[in-house]
């Protein structure tokens, strides 16, 4: 089964309004990141947030990680019609006979309007 | 400009005849990794390399070999393809294991 799970599963917005897409996930983890795909094309890393974050910020991103509730929000503010992706939430967490490992959620489809 | 390079891009091939994809980073990256995404199911790991000849499977790893011959490059090959690998696959790679991954362009195969 997936280690995160975005939700909702499909965002349609119009341009300037915020867009807010959650990750929840089962086991502890080292750090979360997010990921952005334009259709069809290659994942681009957007950040990462460690375990012992709470909020991180990055251009018009706001990432927030609740370790209690193991859970996670992307916050994209002032959303433009090219932020139109899928995003992704990734866990890193410890792999059954050692080493880490990152799994990928099933994704949220992002739309911005004009 | 810092890539990772797959190719081909697009591949239709037959049930049963070998095939290879390529990747290649120019990064100096020490890990890099095989995803296949398919609708619903996001993506999913199937082969990972930590360093060269340093392989391992990932969770989907049946029907597929990789090698790691040199830092650069890291192969996929399927030695005799069936309809069920038909998917998008993505090759990645980066610093370590749980860093930030850079990813390539995406081989859409096809098996008919």
């Amino acid at each position: 089964s997936q280690q995160g799970e975005e939700d909702p599963q499909a965002l349609s917005i119009q341009e300037g309004e915020n867009a807010t897409m959650n990750c929840s996930y089962k086991t502890s983890i080292n750090n979360l990141q997010w990921y952005r795909q334009n259709s069809g094309r290659g994942l681009v890393h957007l950040i990462l947030i460690r375990s012992n974050e709470r909020e991180k910020h990055s251009g018009r991103l706001r990432v927030t990680l609740d370790t209690s509730k193991k859970s996670s929000s992307l916050l994209i503010t002032a959303s433009r019609a090219a932020d139109t992706a899928s995003y992704f939430c990734a866990t890193d967490a410890r792999r059954t006979g050692g080493g880490n490992k990152l799994t990928f959620g099933t994704g949220t489809q992002l739309k911005v309007e004009l | 400009e810092a890539q990772v390079t797959q190719n081909p891009r697009y591949l239709i091939t037959v049930t049963g005849k070998k095939l290879t994809v390529t990747c290649s980073q120019n990064m100096n990256h020490e890990y890099m990794s095989w995803y296949r995404q398919d609708p619903g199911l996001g993506l999913r790991q199937i082969y990972y390399s930590m360093n060269v000849e340093v392989t391992d499977k990932g969770d989907v790893p049946e029907g597929y070999k990789v090698s790691r011959k040199e830092k650069r490059n890291f192969p996929l090959i399927l030695e005799s393809p069936s309809p069920n690998q038909t998917s998008l696959y993505f090759c990645a790679s980066s610093w370590s294991e749980n860093s930030p991954l850079h990813f390539g362009n995406g081989t859409r195969l096809t098996v008919t």
